[in-house]
């Protein structure tokens, strides 16, 4: 089945320590969003790429950086993880022009020690 | 800005007693208002997309309505397994993102 993937599931680090979380998919689209969800909030977004087009939003911290090598992976790194950027981390795809039928990845929660 | 408000916060229910979620936004032109449901620990799982008021979609025990100012879904005869929270989140013309509300949580008790 097509699907979006997030590895690892759950992630412990500690205060400082670099980490990255990784997203690939097999459907094939061509757009990749980050959004960071804690407990009882809205899913946020932190960037997205078309393409290679790499999309930061405005309130998203320098400490937190993607790439994308190729289509169908992505990699979220957080330089120096602080306390508050424990949360639940969700990659979703889309098609250009499609923007509203995004499919989410089950997830990886971050806990930082 | 666009924004979403979802009321109420959490809502318990007894299986089969039925109720509905709002979700109030503001949007300078929307493209769409759509409708999520998450399992806890799990990524949204999509369920609808209302593109204009007055439109209607329904699945299962799940209908989901919407005017220019809200929409509801409506949860007909609930049971256990609908227990989850959902998300609504809006479309806007001026951007290119969605803009999610914070959810309901839904408890359906048997």
């Amino acid at each position: 089945d097509a699907m979006v993937i997030q590895n690892p599931r759950y992630q412990v680090t500690q205060f400082g320590k670099p980490v990255t979380l990784s997203c690939s998919q097999t459907l094939n689209h061509n757009v990749m969003y980050w959004y960071q969800q804690k407990s009882s909030q809205a899913p946020k977004l932190l960037f997205h790429y078309y393409d290679k087009d790499f999309n930061n939003e405005a309130d998203t911290p320098d400490n937190f950086q993607s790439r994308r090598p190729n289509t169908s992976f992505c990699f979220l790194d957080i330089r120096s993880p602080g306390l508050g950027d424990a949360a639940m981390y969700l990659c979703a795809t889309s098609v250009v022009g499609r923007p509203n039928e995004q499919f989410f990845g089950p997830g990886t929660r971050l806990t930082v020690l | 800005e666009d924004q979403v408000t979802q009321s109420p916060e959490a809502l318990r229910l007894q299986e089969g007693e039925s109720s509905s979620l709002n979700c109030s936004y503001t949007v300078s032109g929307l493209r769409g208002l759509f409708w999520y449901r998450q399992d806890p620990g799990k990524g949204p799982e999509f369920l609808f997309t209302l593109y204009s008021a007055g439109e209607e979609k329904e699945k299962e025990r799940l209908k989901a309505t919407l005017t220019k100012k809200e929409s509801f879904l409506h949860i007909t005869a609930p049971k256990p397994e609908d227990s989850a929270t959902y998300l609504c989140a809006v479309l806007g013309e001026a951007n290119s993102k969605l803009t999610f509300g914070k959810g309901i949580t839904l408890s359906v008790r048997p």
